[in-house]
């Protein structure tokens, strides 16, 4: 299994440019989030998703959009992106059952706005 | 909404020693809290939860304490060694209601052999 795996690894934007960055998820996963890392800021939410076709906004959506037109891929956009969102991105997911609220995140985007 | 405080922010030990890391929460209603470690360049592992009907869970050299009353949370790590050294953080949810983790701020724990 692959796990969540997140594209691209790396980018560089100038002030402005609009990009998206891809997560994919193999294990049939219904929820999917996705996080910005900050330096002493933690982990926090900009968007998420509980199902195929829904979104809801977290704790820092401003900015962002989000899509989930299929199950096990959730997009994050930037239509014009401003160095404030320099940060690691972060996706996430998890299953809907109840047995297990762990989630099993990526490895990362590395997003860098000059 | 949920509000997740993590203390300290930083912690050296000597190899060997206990650490010890306090999260306390702000949601009544919060049932669920994970502990997750992060490597350099990595994403964060979950390490190991406990739901709020158990008050503490053990894992080998890790164990999770719960204090519901007082909303708070603790990671005890014993006999550390240096692979523990990264960046671990708390988390709470609401778990069956679907919300999303809050997670607090980190603590990096540093392990010197």
């Amino acid at each position: 299994n692959a796990g969540v795996t997140q594209t691209p690894k790396f980018r560089v934007l100038k002030t402005g440019q609009s990009m998206t960055l891809l997560c994919a998820q193999d294990m049939n996963h219904e929820y999917m989030y996705w996080y910005r890392q900050d330096p002493g800021m933690g982990l926090r939410l900009i968007h998420y998703s509980v199902g195929e076709g829904t979104t809801a906004k977290g704790e820092v959506p401003d900015g962002y959009n989000v899509s989930r037109l299929k199950k096990q891929n959730f997009l994050l956009g930037l239509e014009s992106a401003a160095p404030s969102q320099t940060s690691v991105y972060f996706c996430a997911s998890r299953t809907g059952g109840a047995s297990n609220y762990g989630y099993t995140f990526g490895s990362g985007t590395r997003l860098t706005v000059v | 909404g949920e509000n997740v405080e993590q203390h300290p922010s930083t912690l050296s030990v000597q190899e060997g020693d206990s650490a010890v890391i306090k999260c306390t929460y702000s949601d009544s209603a919060s049932n669920y809290f994970p502990w997750y470690k992060q490597e350099l360049g990595k994403g964060p592992q979950l390490i190991i939860d406990i739901r709020s009907n158990v008050g503490e869970k053990k894992d080998q050299r890790i164990a999770v304490t719960l204090n519901k009353t007082a909303k708070h949370f603790s990671l005890h790590i014993t006999e550390t060694q240096p692979e523990d050294s990264a960046v671990y953080f708390c988390a709470a949810s609401i778990a069956q209601a679907g919300t999303a983790l809050i997670f607090g701020k980190g603590t990096t724990l540093s392990v010197s052999s």
